[in-house]
Order: structure tokens, then sequence, then C-alpha cells
């Protein structure tokens, strides 16, 4: 199948700090990804949908000036997590479909202490 | 609005059971439903892919099986191992671009 790589896997901030997650499409070009977001013991919400060449879509709730998408190719979307607090940390993680099917990302694992 | 709801929540079998797992949704208009594992602290596995025209799909030990009209998949694993235990994840595709919505997932625990 497709290979979603998504960077880094792990990462531990200062609180008021930015964090950048990657996502990227190996072997296929994707003009939408997805960010969904996890927290321990629930089940992934959807946070944005990242457009190639175009603002993302946000999720109700979800605040765009926190969360930052940048979809600048057709292979790479990233999400920026500005000013993170203790209750950023979450589990991120990232998809991007071929024409069948939604294939995801490793996840990042962020902690802000 | 589209729910998805996975049932049981969490479910022990000793080695050598048949998995049943069940998913349920509120709005039959769906692109496909695909299952997934996710192991502790990781990311997803997809097991299988069921598009909206289809009624199941197996692959080795996995059966999925889909009911549009009913609102419903199952997600079968036969003689269930060990290296079986993670929480399976139904997820609801909404259209063809990969939007997806899950459900909550259902933890299995295999024991020895």
């Amino acid at each position: 199948g497709a290979v979603v790589s998504q960077h880094p896997s792990r990462v531990i901030c200062k609180s008021g700090t930015s964090v950048k997650i990657e996502c990227r499409s190996l072997d296929f070009q994707a003009t939408t990804m997805f960010w969904y977001r996890q927290f321990p013991k629930q089940s992934l919400m959807l946070m944005a949908t990242s457009n190639e060449g175009s603002k993302a879509t946000y999720e109700q709730g979800v605040e765009k000036d926190k969360f930052l998408i940048n979809h600048a190719s057709l292979t790479l979307s990233t999400l920026t997590v500005t000013s993170a607090h203790p209750e950023d940390s979450s589990f991120y993680i990232c998809s991007a479909s071929t024409e069948t099917e939604a294939f995801f990302g490793q996840g990042t694992r962020l902690t802000v202490v | 609005k589209q729910e998805v709801t996975q049932i049981p929540a969490a479910l022990s079998v000793p080695e050598g059971e048949n998995l049943v797992l069940n998913c349920s949704f509120t709005d039959s208009a769906i692109y496909n439903l695909q299952w997934f594992r996710q192991d502790p602290g990781k990311g997803l596995t997809s097991l299988l892919l069921i598009q909206s025209s289809q009624r199941e799909q197996t692959s080795g030990r996995l059966n999925a099986s889909l009911d549009k009209s009913s609102g419903r998949s199952t997600l079968y694993i036969a003689a269930s191992q060990p290296g079986d235990s993670a929480t399976y994840l139904c997820a609801v595709g909404f259209d063809s671009w990969g939007k997806l919505q899950f459900g909550a997932g259902t933890q299995v625990v295999v024991t020895p």
C-alpha cells in the first residue's frame, strides 16, 4: 500500500513554544490530507482538512490560529502547534488518500511541559 | 450528523476463540468503511477496506461485512492469537478524498 510518513514521532516542548509536525506522502500525490487528534483512551477526532495550495478547513471548535496548517506541495502538509500549552499534549496523526483508500502516518506524540 | 459506535468497548478472550467486533453508523450515505488496528502509543494499521457497493472483504483470518441499509459493519477475527491484542477502530468514509469519522474503538485482549 501507499506510504505516509510523519515526523517527528515524539516531541517534548516547553510551554509557550511552537512545534511543527510534517506529513509526507512518499509514493503518491495528495491534494488533500487530514489531521486528527487523539486524547488518551479516546478515538481519533478530525481537526482539519489540509488542501494543497489553499487554506485549510477546520472542524468546529478547532482554533485555526493555534493549529496552523500549510499544504505547500502535493506531498507535504505541516501542522504547527503555536504557543503550546500542556492541554495541547496529545497524539496527532495525519492521513492522505489515494483514489480508494486512506493511509495514515505513524503519529506524533506531543508532550508540552 | 454521522455517529459511529463500536460495541463492545473492551473484550477479553482466550487464545483460539473467534472475535466479533461490531460497528454501527447512523447515516447510510457512506463512501466506504475501514477497519484499523492500533497498538498502544502507535499509529494506525489498515486491516480491511469495504467500498459502499461491497458487502464484505476478507484477508487471512479477518473478515469484515457491511450492511449499509442497517448501518452496520462487523469484523470477524478467526482463531484469535495473543498478537491480535490491540484496539480495533472502525471508520466511516464520507467521500473519495479520505475524510473519516472514527468510532471509539474496541480494546481486545487475547490471553494465552
